[in-house]
């Protein structure tokens, strides 16, 4: 079944303890995102990667890392979270291309006290 | 301006009734558009898409593109309470590094039995 696993799923955390969100897809994209999602502020975009080893900035991406290190994974760490970063994250990928369909993975919630 | 900006919601209707979504954009060279459907808690799920001007239909759904407005739209006829979700427009664009795909902040849609 081609899917977009992200884990963990919830995450309750505190400030400054360093804490890494995984996400894999099973389809072979080349390209893979992460977004946040908070009330009234709709989906943004934190990092993207074209490909392996390519990682660019999206709209919001202060206070997180990425890597690309192969095609199937791309992490989101968090090196010393905050409490602004509660927030709800996808983790999404997609083939090349401008019709390619934006595949979401189940999101994982995160709390930082 | 926003890139991607979708009607005020929240929106009601009744069942059956016909839900009119509407989206503008403001990058002339988008290329691809989309509509998502997210229920309360969930992830964004691909509902439609459309790369030309006109209508697409499918189902109960229709999209609407005019390019030369930058206007998108999504049309939900004979609305079920099972519609009642946040729809997000998506819009991709052509850019040096490769396409981004930007969301709106989404129109909650209730449709009431």
């Amino acid at each position: 079944e081609a899917q977009v696993t992200q884990n963990p799923r919830y995450l309750i955390t505190v400030t400054g303890k360093k804490l890494t969100v995984t996400c894999s897809q099973n389809m072979n994209h080349e390209y893979m995102s992460w977004y946040r999602q908070d009330p009234g502020l709709g989906l943004r975009q934190i990092y993207y990667s074209m490909n392996v080893e390519v990682t660019d900035k999206g709209d919001v991406p202060e206070g997180y890392k990425v890597s690309r290190k192969e095609k199937r994974n791309f992490p989101l760490i968090l090196e010393s979270p905050s409490p602004n970063q509660t927030s709800l994250y996808f983790c999404a990928s997609r083939s090349q291309g401008p019709t390619g369909e934006l595949f979401f993975g189940e999101g994982s919630r995160l709390t930082v006290l | 301006q926003k890139e991607v900006e979708q009607n005020s919601g929240p929106l009601s209707v009744p069942e059956g009734a016909i839900a009119s979504l509407n989206c503008t954009y403001s990058d002339r060279v988008s290329q691809s558009f989309f509509w998502y459907r997210q229920y309360s808690g969930k992830s964004p799920e691909l509902i439609m898409s459309i790369y030309s001007n006109g209508d697409k239909e499918d189902g109960r759904f229709t999209a609407q593109l005019n390019k030369a407005s930058q206007y998108v739209s999504l049309l939900i006829r004979d609305s079920q309470p099972s519609d009642s979700a946040t729809y997000l427009c998506a819009v991709n664009s052509w850019e040096t590094s490769g396409s981004r795909l930007t969301f709106g902040e989404g129109t909650q849609l209730t449709v009431n039995p």
